[in-house]
């Protein structure tokens, strides 16, 4: 089985630039999302889809920040215009219902972004 | 609101010693507790969960954690670390809702360095 797939893996972009991630769930899960894991932090939610329908994007800065899930699969996340402090590392997970009521998320490698 | 408190930062031990990286959590309702590592350059790959039942857990690479739930702990062993065991952990809980939305909370994660 095909995990959590992103890219790209590295980005390095100056201040004011546009950068967009992509993200390609496990097949079949239904519930994605992208997560901002700053440097010796925990990964932080900034946007749950199930299906193609943004149901949690409380913490996403709008101003800057956007993402879509055009057909419930694919995703992307994109920074206009990227500030420093958005240098960090931006994971995509995804899931199912679990076992129990459970929801195991699973992570991709992460795009490691430093905005100079 | 839930929390999850991971008190050390950093945890070096030699080769074949065993460790115990703590975890505690704060929630006003049930959870689910997970334990995820990540590798260098990696996303997030989960160890262990707990769901219900028998509070001891076991999980893959050797790996344990008991859930107490006077102490709210949830603290991650093992009995003899490898080199290959060297990367960040991190704890997390979820709301126990099941057919529901489970927002996951990571700690800030503890890296462990095992010393030839």
């Amino acid at each position: 089985e095909a995990g959590v797939v992103q890219s790209p893996r590295y980005k390095i972009i100056e201040k004011k630039q546009p950068v967009a991630f992509w993200c390609n769930p496990i097949s079949g899960h239904n519930t994605l999302y992208w997560y901002r894991q700053n440097l010796g932090q925990g990964p932080e939610l900034l946007i749950r889809y199930e299906n193609e329908e943004a149901v949690d994007d409380s913490q996403l800065p709008k101003d800057r920040f956007s993402a879509e899930r055009l057909k419930g699969v694919d995703s992307t996340l994109k920074i206009q215009p990227a500030e420093l402090g958005d240098s960090a590392v931006y994971l995509c997970a995804s899931s199912q219902p679990g076992l129990a009521g459970a929801v195991v998320q699973f992570f991709g490698p992460g795009t490691r972004l430093t905005v100079l | 609101a839930q929390s999850v408190t991971q008190l050390d930062s950093q945890v070096p031990v030699f080769e074949e010693a065993p460790v115990e990286l703590r975890c505690n959590y704060s929630s006003s309702v049930s959870v689910y507790l997970f334990w995820y590592v990540q590798y260098p350059n990696q996303g997030l790959q989960l160890l262990l969960k707990y769901l219900s039942g028998s509070t001891l857990v076991k999980g893959i690479n050797g790996f344990e954690a008991e859930f107490n739930k006077s102490q709210t702990s949830f603290h991650l062993r093992k009995p003899s670390v490898h080199i290959s065991d060297t990367a960040e952990y991190f704890c997390a809980v979820s709301d126990h809702s099941p057919g529901g939305y489970q927002k996951v909370t990571f700690g800030t994660g503890t890296k462990l360095q095992v010393i030839p």
